[in-house]
């Protein structure tokens, strides 16, 4: 089946510290990739996606590389700041009949100022 | 553009209660999905529906669950009677997509039960 595994967290970072979260996912065919994050007292948002391999998403300073061949997505940002607080969720779709989106478990990141 | 609504935004309610949640979402957008999330845990799908009809239910805890989205806009997801794991944040989101999901969602900002 398609699951998703992320790094755990919590994550306590200072602020313009480089912040990276693992993501490593299992699914048959090719599944488009994402990430998305909820900052507190808000619901989830699409941080950035990627839907073939070697793709790069980026937003907000952010940036993720889907790696088919070590089935990875890592969200890193090189400079992190106070307001990038939040839960960070990995998550894959299979592009197929099963229209689930998997989500994996969620890290908290904090940043310190 | 106004975003996906639910309401309430947090409900507390003993044991064998039921309770119900609300979900208006984006306009134009057919898709509507529930979500379950549990604390430490991600999100977890309950029920997909495309326009008023079921997409997917194969998660949802049919024996006491129930979630109807009547003329393919607003929806209401019941909870009756509710135990002490249906603790958690039910998202409600929305997808402009048609038959095939691109996995691009649009969520509320949920809403929280806790059963004691």
């Amino acid at each position: 089946g398609n699951s998703v595994t992320q790094m755990e967290g919590p994550v306590t970072l200072s602020e313009e510290a480089f912040l990276t979260i693992n993501c490593t996912y299992t699914a048959t065919g090719y599944p488009s990739l994402f990430w998305y994050v909820q900052y507190p007292g808000e619901g989830l948002q699409l941080l950035l996606k990627a839907t073939k391999a070697d793709d790069k998403g980026s937003n907000k300073g952010f940036e993720a590389t889907y790696r088919k061949e070590t089935t990875s997505f890592h969200l890193e940002k090189g400079s992190v700041q106070v307001s990038d607080s939040a839960v960070y969720f990995c998550a894959l779709h299979p592009r197929s009949n099963d229209y689930k989106l998997s989500f994996g478990a969620g890290t908290t990141v904090t940043v310190r100022a | 553009e106004a975003g996906v609504a639910q309401s309430p935004r947090y409900k507390i309610i003993e044991k064998r209660q039921s309770v119900a949640f609300w979900c208006n979402p984006i306009s134009g957008h057919a898709t509507l999905y529930w979500y379950q999330q549990i604390l430490g845990q991600g999100p977890k799908l309950l029920i997909q529906f495309q326009n008023n009809g079921v997409v997917d239910d194969s998660q949802l805890p049919k024996d006491r669950f129930s979630a109807e989205r009547l003329k393919g806009v607003d929806s209401t997801l019941k909870i009756q009677p509710a135990k002490l794991e249906d603790s958690a944040v039910y998202l409600c989101a929305s997808s402009l997509d048609g038959a095939v999901s691109t996995g691009e969602l649009f969520f509320g900002e949920g809403s929280r039960l806790t059963v004691l």
